[in-house]
């Protein structure tokens, strides 16, 4: 039980290249999110998904896409990479309605050059 | 727009104390609430949570406490040790509301 994958853990990109995170869960979750956390703050929601083929923005959704695959896997895609977008990028699940606890990643350090 | 945050951004304890981190939250509908902890490194681990019809939670050395009047949550940790030494986070979701929302945390330091 791996609980959530995220790929890849580092990245360097230079401004304006694409990339997709790629993140899975084998806990059956029905919510899933992507965070970024910047030096010494929060963690600022991106989007969310709150069940298979729904998505909705969070609070820092500009400059980001995401696709809910399939009920396992929500990925992140950033089309035109800018120096903003440097940060450590944490995918999340959790089960029902998200009043369960959210099991998150190891995350994802990237940094645009 | 809503926001949960911290009174407290640093908290430094002797090894054995008790320790509180404090949480402010803002959005009246917010219905639970959620405690992690974050190593350097690490992606956040949950510690506790409470849902809003309850005012107090125990774990093991850990109680998170809910003030619904004053949108306060609160963390007490019991004989504080080393490895509890981290940043802590609140975290709040509430109703239909799936997002789940963080505060800024507080690091925590255990002296030994």
């Amino acid at each position: 039980n791996a609980g959530v994958t995220q790929t890849p853990k580092f990245q360097v990109l230079k401004t304006g290249q694409s990339m997709t995170l790629q993140c899975a869960q084998d806990m059956n979750h029905n919510s899933m999110y992507w965070y970024r956390q910047d030096p010494g703050m929060g963690l600022r929601l991106i989007y969310y998904s709150a069940s298979e083929g729904t998505t909705d923005k969070g609070e820092v959704p500009n400059g980001y896409n995401v696709s809910r695959l399939n009920k396992r896997e929500f990925s992140l895609r950033l089309e035109s990479a800018a120096p903003s977008q440097t940060s450590v990028y944490f995918c999340a699940s959790s089960g029902y309605r998200g009043y369960t606890e959210a099991f998150f990643g190891q995350g994802t350090r990237l940094t645009v050059v | 727009g809503e926001s949960v945050g911290l009174h407290l951004p640093t908290l430094s304890v002797q090894e054995g104390d008790n320790s509180i981190i404090n949480c402010a939250y803002s959005n009246s509908a917010s219905d639970y609430f959620i405690w992690y902890k974050q190593e350097s490194g690490k992606g956040p681990q949950f510690i506790i949570d409470i849902r809003s019809n309850m005012d107090k939670r125990q774990g093991q050395r850990v109680t998170v406490l809910l003030n619904k009047t004053v949108k306060h949550l609160s963390l007490q940790i019991a004989a504080t040790q080393p490895g509890d030494s981290a940043v802590y986070f609140c975290a709040e979701s509430g109703g239909s509301n799936y997002k789940l929302t963080f505060g800024k945390g507080t690091l925590l330091t255990v002296n030994p």
